[in-house]
């Protein structure tokens, strides 16, 4: 299995309050993702990162940030945590950009704002 | 309307019986993937696939780029085949999947 760890596993928090999701990898995948995941609702990217300082916004974008310090972490923050916001967070990573690379994902967070 | 549609949603089988579901898209992709998520578990890759077919164990998955369509089957399903798939195209040199919202497998012993 890939080296891919997600923290906390699960989480309450109220509304307002902020937090941050954490994403480990020990794979040196140059690409990593965050994806909620939602009834009725297929995974739908956040963010993502292609590398060290180097991200970009995906569809639901708003009210999340990320940061990507290390090659290793990915951290997915929300800086004042919504109701809306209640999902399970999942992150993935992937060695490159080609239509051959696999994708793999951790075992995701439970977040609930209350 | 999802640029990534799958069928059908639920499906329940008998253990032994031959399962398959569909994925269709509407966009251009250049590769697909076959996701398997447990109840309350995480989501492992099964399958990543541009082009004809490819098998493992029990499961093979096929694809057509030009038709815009994609197979899931599983040979003698077992109960413990019984997890929601998902499929996820990838747009040739993007980093964004489009994923469906998945099919909810349930194999009865």
């Amino acid at each position: 299995d890939a080296g891919i760890t997600q923290s906390p596993r699960h989480k309450v928090t109220e509304t307002g309050t902020p937090v941050t999701l954490r994403c480990h990898q020990t794979e040196n995948h140059r690409y990593m993702y965050w994806y909620r995941q939602d009834p009725g609702h297929g995974l739908r990217l956040i963010h993502y990162s292609y590398g060290v300082k180097d991200t970009d916004k995906g569809e639901v974008s708003d009210g999340y940030s990320v940061s990507r310090s290390k090659t290793e972490d990915f951290l997915l923050t929300l800086e004042s945590a919504t109701s809306s916001q209640t999902s399970v967070y999942f992150c993935a990573i992937s060695p490159g950009q080609g239509i051959n690379s696999p994708l793999h994902f951790g075992n995701g967070t439970r977040l609930t704002v209350t | 309307k999802n640029e990534v549609e799958q069928s059908p949603q639920n499906l329940t089988a008998q253990e032994g019986e031959f399962i398959t579901i569909n994925c269709s898209y509407s966009v251009g992709i250049s590769a697909l993937h076959w996701l398997q998520q447990h109840p309350g578990g995480g989501i492992v890759s099964l399958f990543m696939l541009s082009s004809g077919k490819k098998k493992h164990g029990r499961l093979i998955a096929t694809i057509n780029i030009q038709e815009k369509h994609s197979s899931l089957h599983i040979t003698a399903s077992h109960p413990r085949d019984s997890a929601v798939y998902i499929c996820a195209g990838r747009s040739g040199g993007s980093e964004k999947l489009v994923f469906g919202k998945g099919t909810k497998l349930t194999v009865n012993p």
